[in-house]
């Protein structure tokens, strides 16, 4: 157990809809990355924050937001859904953010658009 | 921006062979590399990384790695795998002269080992 907890585990909702996927880091950590693994594109890098702050962004789409709340835990809000969102989404976080530091990973959400 | 490549998609080994799997990158700065691993239905886990310093870096389960500047490899190795070894294996770089210093994973290869 990485001590990173996803909520849901699974997620089936149609296109035009709207979800929020919930992360919570490990006690300590400040830093937490999301990031989207399908099959054709392997696994994405969305978006980053450090202690609330957005650290560092990757290819996340407009139609999708996150945050980090003051308790560190985060949310990543995936609206307008399409067929094409389906994929397991994964939350990371790590002690500081700092470039050296490993990752620890939840066990994911696996969102399915039909 | 920097970017990893792993070339194979998936790799079939013996068990008790040496195993290899493949792993390039590009930064602008100095690189800071890491191998994670997959087993079905979980999140990735920490094998081992590269900083500074040895070439050969030694991580978890018996796997080691090197660091070939020269080539812009970082390889995965274990001298003897098992099948427990069967996962899907990603390599990952962040850019140490990249301000925006996000963790860039590869495409994953999948490792068989076959008994």
């Amino acid at each position: 157990d990485s001590g990173v907890t996803q909520t849901p585990k699974h997620l089936i909702t149609a296109t035009g809809q709207r979800v929020t996927l919930r992360c919570s880091p490990r006690s300590g950590d400040l830093s937490v990355y999301w990031y989207q693994q399908s099959l054709d594109q392997g696994l994405q890098f969305l978006i980053q924050y450090y202690n609330g702050e957005e650290r560092a962004k990757g290819n996340i789409l407009e139609r999708f937001s996150a945050q980090q709340f003051p308790d560190l835990h985060s949310e990543l809000n995936l609206s307008s859904l399409e067929l094409g969102d389906s994929a397991l989404y994964f939350c990371a976080s790590s002690v500081d953010g700092v470039i050296d530091e490993k990752l620890f990973f939840g066990s994911g959400t696996q969102l399915s658009v039909l | 921006a920097q970017s990893v490549a792993q070339p194979e998609d998936q790799v079939n080994v013996a068990e008790g062979n040496p195993l290899t799997v493949k792993c390039t990158y590009s930064v602008s700065g100095n690189p800071y590399l890491f191998w994670y691993v997959q087993y079905p239905n979980r999140g990735l886990q920490f094998l081992l990384k590269y900083i500074t310093g040895d070439n050969l870096v030694k991580g978890s389960y018996g796997f080691e790695a090197e660091f070939n500047k020269s080539q812009t490899s970082f390889h995965l190795k274990k001298p003897s795998a098992l099948v427990s070894d069967s996962a899907l294996y990603f390599c990952a770089v962040r850019d140490g002269g990249n301000r925006d210093d996000k963790i860039i994973f590869g495409k994953g290869t999948r490792l068989h080992i076959l008994p």
